[in-house]
């Protein structure tokens, strides 16, 4: 079975710019999600999706991100204008449903951002 | 609050040693509890879970992890430490937050195992 296919896996971008990652979950997944990972910390929440419907987006600096699943498949995470703080990993995960507490989030390699 | 606490940032282990990562959690309701691990420019890859049942939760690659509920503790073992075992090692729980229903993350500790 395919796993959660990201990319770009790099890229470096000025302050100001923008960036777009891309994201294929799990084929069936219902879920998918996007985390922010600055080095030494573990990842965090940005965006929750169940197939093309926003669950949760309460940590997502609106003012500057923006994301979207259109058809409830992939996903598309966009920066815009970046900051220097926006440095991080994106991580995108997908899982079969959120309904239930035990379902495992399956996670992609990321893609390692560094604005300068 | 709810939250997750990995004390050590790192740990160091010989191989063919025994290993324990440790963690403790804070959550209102039952626990849901996860082990990740993440290798150097790789994402988090699933190891173990504790939902319900038998407190020792046996996990991919020799991995095993206890829960002890009285300690709030969800600590990853190995019997035998091996060196490509070094690595990030996450726990997480998922828990209730605002309404929704979130997975969060340790800090991580970093694992080495030296030859």
């Amino acid at each position: 079975e395919a796993g959660v296919a990201q990319s770009p896996r790099y890229k470096i971008i000025e302050k100001r710019q923008s960036v777009a990652f891309w994201c294929n979950p799990i084929s069936g997944h219902a879920t998918l999600y996007w985390y922010q990972q600055i080095l030494g910390q573990g990842p965090k929440l940005l965006i929750q999706f169940q197939n093309n419907g926003v669950v949760d987006d309460s940590q997502l600096p609106k003012d500057r991100f923006s994301a979207e699943r259109l058809k409830g498949v992939d996903s598309t995470l966009k920066i815009q204008p970046a900051k220097l703080e926006d440095s991080a990993v994106y991580l995108c995960a997908s899982s079969l449903a959120n309904s239930r507490y035990q379902e495992t989030q399956y996670f992609g390699p990321g893609t390692r951002l560094l604005v300068l | 609050a709810q939250s997750v606490a990995q004390p050590e940032d790192q740990v160091n282990v010989a191989e063919g040693n025994p290993l324990t990562v440790k963690c403790t959690y804070s959550v209102s309701g039952n626990p849901y509890l996860f082990w990740y691990v993440q290798y150097p420019n790789r994402g988090l890859q699933f190891l173990l879970k504790y939902i319900t049942g038998d407190n020792l939760v046996k996990g991919s690659y020799g991995f095993e992890a206890e829960f002890n509920k009285s300690q709030t503790s969800f600590h990853l073992k190995k019997p035998s430490a091996l060196v490509s075992d070094s690595a990030l090692y996450f726990c997480a729980v998922r828990a209730p937050i605002g309404g929704y229903n979130k997975l969060i993350f340790g800090a991580g500790t970093r694992l080495a195992v030296h030859p």
